[in-house]
């Protein structure tokens, strides 16, 4: 079946480090994928999203690219903020009328 | 717009409780669905609904209900709570279907069974 795996967490990295979550996917069609992002005591908000091969989404010095022959959609940001610690989501959707699928999320830590 | 609400933040229950879990989004949105969040298992979809008067089962059902009769409301009800049921329980909405909408989400109701 479909399915979202993600790296394991938690990941630690000093402010202004460079940072990659990794973010791989199954499906059986062509998915729209997102990422989303869980601040401390609050609910998931949207990161960013592509919705086909080869596009980019960004936000907030954010990005991933929905790579179609690795079936790929790393998340990445040049230098990170202590303000992003957070869990980040990586989740996909297939068909019109189908869930929603998430990975099981990835803790971030930033160190000032 | 207050987005997606849910109420309670927290709540304890006693096994063997009942009680609801309210949800309310001023979006209009059609779709509307009821998460779990459990350390090391992710959001796992327990219902949703596709619209007023429609709702289906998703991953984890069992010993939950809910309704839709009008399209900014989606309640979830505990039958008989359990301590596996403690959890912190997330309520979304998106427009529609298409595979390229958002889901919107609440704060979330930390809900302890003892």
């Amino acid at each position: 079946g479909d399915s979202v795996t993600q790296m394991e967490g938690p990941v630690t990295l000093s402010e202004e480090a460079f940072l990659t979550i990794n973010c791989t996917y199954t499906a059986t069609g062509y998915p729209s994928l997102f990422w989303y992002v869980q601040y401390p005591g609050e609910g998931l908000q949207l990161l960013l999203k592509a919705t086909k091969a080869d596009d980019k989404g960004s936000n907030k010095g954010f990005e991933a690219t929905y790579r179609k022959e690795t079936t790929s959609f790393h998340l990445e940001k040049g230098s990170v903020q202590v303000s992003d610690s957070a869990v980040y989501f990586c989740a996909l959707k297939v068909n019109r009328d189908d869930k929603i699928i998430f990975g099981k999320g990835t803790r971030l830590h930033i160190l000032p | 717009n207050a987005g997606v609400t849910q109420t309670p933040k927290f709540q304890v229950l006693k096994t063997g409780q009942s009680m609801t879990l309210q949800c309310a989004q001023d979006m209009n949105h059609e779709y509307m669905s009821w998460y779990r969040q459990d350390p090391g298992m992710g959001l796992r979809l327990i219902h949703y609904s596709v619209g007023a008067g429609i709702t289906d089962q998703g991953e984890v059902p069992n010993g939950y209900n809910v309704s839709r009769s009008t399209t900014e409301d989606f309640p979830l009800r505990l039958l008989s709570a359990a301590p596996s049921q403690t959890s912190v329980y997330f309520c979304a909405s998106s427009k529609g279907t298409a595979i390229y909408n958002e889901q919107f989400f609440g704060p979330g109701t930390r809900l302890t069974v003892l």
